[in-house]
């Protein structure tokens, strides 16, 4: 089954508002989680870094003051995509490796379509 | 900087081996390979690792030459389920929160 989980599965919203989506670890603790956006017919870009009870690291190019990332927990991490703008739209999906094992668990992914 | 090269897109007809190549000529000599396959508006999925040895489990085997610069993933009764991109990567061992960086990948059509 499923070992990480997204939420919402997918969210349209309007330009200019906020939209949270949460990550979780299901059934292990993650100190660390990442971020990816993925744009139609693209790869899996990494986005930033997300660990728990510390700044999250972004990649090159990535505004971190549009793309808030909070890991308060060891099973949640959050991305709210500020002020978001049509550009914003994408396939949002987190990953988290697990403890003892050599690779990391996807989660779903979140459809986020700005209008 | 991509570390690997795949082909952009195969073609593979249900019921038969689906091989599907990986250049890594500079793979370095703690880093493994790893595969991961997304089906369409899905995370990736895992499918297997392996250093230098070839590995097999219950979704594919896995085959790396000996000088490691290639290996290719076999799946060896293609399904239609199977359609999906798949990612070759490199990364260190024993390290399982460094992050994964995706290439292109290979997208694989199983065909009726």
């Amino acid at each position: 089954g499923a070992v990480v989980s997204q939420h919402p599965s997918w969210v349209i919203c309007k330009s200019g508002t906020s939209v949270k989506i949460e990550c979780r670890s299901l059934d292990f603790q993650a100190t660390t989680m990442f971020w990816y956006r993925q744009f139609p017919k693209q790869s899996l870009m990494l986005m930033a870094t997300s660990n728990e009870g510390s700044k999250a690291t972004y990649e090159q190019g990535v505004e971190k003051d549009k793309f808030l990332i909070n890991h308060a927990s060891l099973t949640l991490s959050t991305l709210t995509v500020t002020s978001a703008h049509p550009e914003d739209s994408s396939f949002y999906i987190c990953s988290a490796p697990r403890a003892g094992l050599d690779t990391q668990y996807f989660g779903p992914g979140t459809r986020l379509t700005v209008l | 900087d991509a570390k690997t090269t795949q082909p952009p897109s195969m073609d593979c007809a249900e019921g038969r081996a689906a091989n599907l190549p990986c250049n890594h000529s500079t793979i370095s000599g703690n880093e493994y390979v790893y595969w991961y396959r997304q089906i369409h508006s899905q995370g990736p999925q895992y499918i297997i690792h392996g250093l230098k040895n070839n590995e097999t489990n219950e979704m594919a085997s896995l085959i790396i030459t000996e000088d490691r610069k290639s290996s290719t993933l076999i799946l060896p009764h293609a399904t239609l389920r199977d359609t999906a991109v798949y990612y070759c990567i490199v990364r260190a061992n024993g390290s399982g929160d460094d992050k994964i960086i995706f290439g292109k990948g290979t997208r694989l059509h199983i065909l009726p």
